[in-house]
């Protein structure tokens, strides 16, 4: 079945620009929808936005000054940027799949700290 | 914007009972578009329930979906030992909106 990694770095100065990359292995990268979530320490799940395989893009209204998603298909790869960070954008980060209208196959997530 | 009240913030229930979670969700929309999740300590979500009713692929038959318009169900039969968790609702519209969790305790 398919599967999800996210990768990058797990520490980002404030100000800066964090970017995540999920590795989709093990089932077809198109045509399918791919997401971004995030889960601050002990809190609850937050959506940040999807890309289509052929990169068309959907973003959280919240988000969407600071956020962009982008595909690499020739890799099995999407990646996220999320410009300006502050303290508040500490968090598990996950990526995920988009089924119908549901998140079927999830990455096991990457938590990313805001610190300098 | 979609606001979605999951209720009790936590349960705490022994196994062998029968768990009962809400979800409301303050626009009604097609039941295709409301879900649940399961999430345990230092995992990710999994997903449990599609389209208001239906099982994902391996989830046991002791979970349940049922509901409509705004008023939504995850009903656990008969609670086994790797059931408690926190559970999540989600509603699917311009954006995917999650409620803010129910955590299901042991007794």
């Amino acid at each position: 079945q398919v599967q999800l990694q996210e990768s990058g770095p797990g520490l980002v100065k404030p100000s800066e620009t964090l970017s995540l990359t999920c590795t989709v292995s093990r089932g077809s990268f198109s045509p399918f929808y791919w997401t971004w979530i995030r889960q601050a320490p002990g809190k609850g799940l937050e959506w940040i936005g999807k890309i289509y395989s052929s990169g068309k893009t959907n973003y959280s209204p919240s988000l969407r000054s600071r956020v962009t998603m982008s595909v690499d298909t020739s890799k099995n790869q999407f990646s996220l940027r999320l410009t300006s960070v502050t303290a508040a954008d500490t968090a598990v980060y996950f990526c995920a799949r988009e089924a119908a209208h549901e998140l079927d196959h999830w990455g096991q997530g990457i938590l990313v700290t805001v610190s300098s | 914007e979609i606001v979605l009240t999951q209720s009790p913030g936590t349960l705490s229930l022994s196994p062998g009972e029968r768990a009962t979670l809400s979800c409301r969700t303050s626009q009604s929309g097609p039941n295709s578009y409301l879900a649940w999740y399961q999430q345990k300590p230092g995992q990710a979500p999994r997903l449990l329930i599609f389209a208001t009713s239906s099982r994902a692929t391996g989830i046991p038959d002791r979970f349940s979906g049922s509901g409509s318009g705004t008023d939504f169900t995850l009903t656990i039969s008969r609670l086994e030992p790797e059931d408690f968790a926190v559970y999540y609702c989600q509603q699917y519209g311009r954006e995917y909106i999650f409620g803010q969790g129910t955590k299901l305790e042991i007794k």
